[in-house]
């Protein structure tokens, strides 16, 4: 069974750093895309980029280029979102996404909301 | 960048009747659209690929239809459990872009 599990809930300070992940199993995990999706407070649904694990080749949206960083560990099935300085803007729910052989998002992790507040 | 429009914003139906959402691009993507369906407090999930495609385990009364810049979602007849968030999502070029959503809700 295709399972994708993030890692949990996130309260920041403005200006911190943050690395969330997403792990995961039940199918070889560098043979198929992982994107992250952004869903901010009663909005809607947003990519950020995708990543092949297998060599990680890396496709940013242009809003999202240079704002955060997506990178994968093969070695343990992970893939990962992070930023250098969080904004309070940054608060939403992060999903991640293993895009099936078509190039869509077939299977989701449960999503991890992150916080950012003084 | 391709840009999305979906319309209805909202759409009020009762159950048992015919919910038919449009979404539309900026420029062609060929048929390289899907739809997803997102409930409160859940991931989406996908419904259809490919314009037309259902996914594995999505109900037959789901069907999409369109090509190039037009494409419809079309729930024949609505249950109980279809009331929920609409998003379309194009793939074109790899650079992925969802429309805004429309909402279908209990008339």
């Amino acid at each position: 069974e295709v399972q994708l599990v993030q890692s949990g809930a996130e309260v920041k300070k403005p200006g911190e750093s943050l690395k969330i992940s997403c792990k995961g199993s039940g199918y070889s995990f560098t043979s198929y895309w992982i994107g992250w999706v952004r869903q901010m407070p009663g909005k809607g649904l947003e990519w950020m980029g995708i990543i092949y694990p297998g060599d990680s080749d890396t496709r940013y949206s242009p809003s999202f280029q240079g704002q955060v960083t997506i990178s994968a560990d093969k070695s343990i099935s992970t893939a990962y979102l992070q930023w250098s300085s969080l904004k309070a803007s940054d608060t939403a729910m992060y999903y991640c996404a293993r895009l099936s052989g078509s190039y869509y998002g077939g299977y989701w992790g449960q999503g991890t909301l992150v916080t950012v507040s003084s | 960048e391709i840009v999305l429009t979906q319309s209805p914003a909202t759409l009020s139906l009762s159950p048992g009747e015919r919910a038919t959402l449009s979404c539309r691009a900026s420029q062609s993507v060929s048929s390289y659209l899907a739809w997803y369906q997102q409930k409160p407090g859940q991931a989406p999930r996908l419904l259809i690929y490919d314009a037309s495609n259902r996914a594995t385990g999505i109900p037959a009364r789901f069907s999409g239809s369109g090509s190039g810049t037009d494409f419809t979602l079309t729930i024949s007849s609505l249950e109980p459990e279809d009331f929920a968030v609409y998003y379309c999502q194009q793939r074109s070029n790899w650079l992925f872009t969802f429309g805004p959503g429309t909402k279908v809700d209990i008339k």
